[in-house]
């Protein structure tokens, strides 16, 4: 069955980038849908970081934008998030999603299927 | 931007009874909101997706209704397992963006 697995340093620097990694198993990202990254403070909730479709083309939560890059590499089926300019306030659970898209109709649905989340800290 | 506002933050029942929860959109989202069941330290579960299509393996207690602005999300007789965060999400299409609502706890009586 498809599973996504987030892999990346637990604890980043004040002001450096956030590098995180999802690999897919199970299914080939060049097969279509889109995939995103989701994120969650401690005892908080969900924000929506971004999202990646297998040909590249992204699209971003405007509240993080300025700070964002989502990139795909097929050939490894995976994709990765890198988030700079960190502070504490981006301390959180990062989860990888996958977000099933028709292509025919543009249309997008819900996040079906989510890997573990991985826990980043922001700290000196 | 459309904001998603969840009522109660927390609902206190026991296993057996019916939860009945509420996501309140700030401008119509026709049909696409979907809902999300969340325990400690897992991933968010998709459980009904297009306001009322409950997603694969979903126990048919769960169901979704409403359009527009307002959605509901019930559980018709609460099981020990279904004590949980649940979150709404709703998809913009101009911009493209997935919002969250703030979450509902169901916490055990």
């Amino acid at each position: 069955q498809v599973q996504l697995q987030e892999s990346g340093p637990g604890l980043v620097k004040p002001s450096e980038t956030l590098s995180l990694t999802c690999t897919v198993s199970g299914y080939s990202i060049s097969s279509g849908y889109y995939w995103g990254w989701i994120r969650q403070p401690p005892g908080k909730g969900l924000e929506w970081i971004g999202g990646i479709f297998h040909s590249g083309s992204t699209y971003y939560n405007p509240s993080l934008k300025s700070r964002v890059t989502i990139s795909v590499d097929t050939s490894k089926n995976q994709f990765s998030l890198k988030l700079n300019s960190v502070t504490a306030a981006d301390t959180a659970v990062y989860y990888c999603a996958r977000e099933p898209y028709d292509i025919l109709t543009g249309y997008s649905s819900p996040f079906d299927i989510w890997g573990q989340g991985t826990m980043v800290t922001v700290s000196s | 931007e459309i904001v998603l506002t969840q009522s109660p933050a927390t609902l206190s029942l026991s296993p057996g009874e019916r939860a009945t929860l509420s996501c309140r959109a700030s401008q119509s989202v026709s049909i696409y909101l979907a809902w999300y069941q969340q325990k400690p330290g897992q991933a968010p579960r998709l459980l009904i997706y297009d306001a009322s299509n409950r997603d694969t393996g979903i126990p048919a207690r769960f169901s979704g209704s409403g359009s527009g602005t307002d959605f509901t999300l019930t559980i018709s007789s609460l099981e020990p397992e279904d004590f949980a965060v649940y979150y709404c999400q709703q998809r913009s299409n101009w911009p493209r963006t997935w919002t969250f609502g703030q979450g509902t706890k169901v916490e055990m009586k």
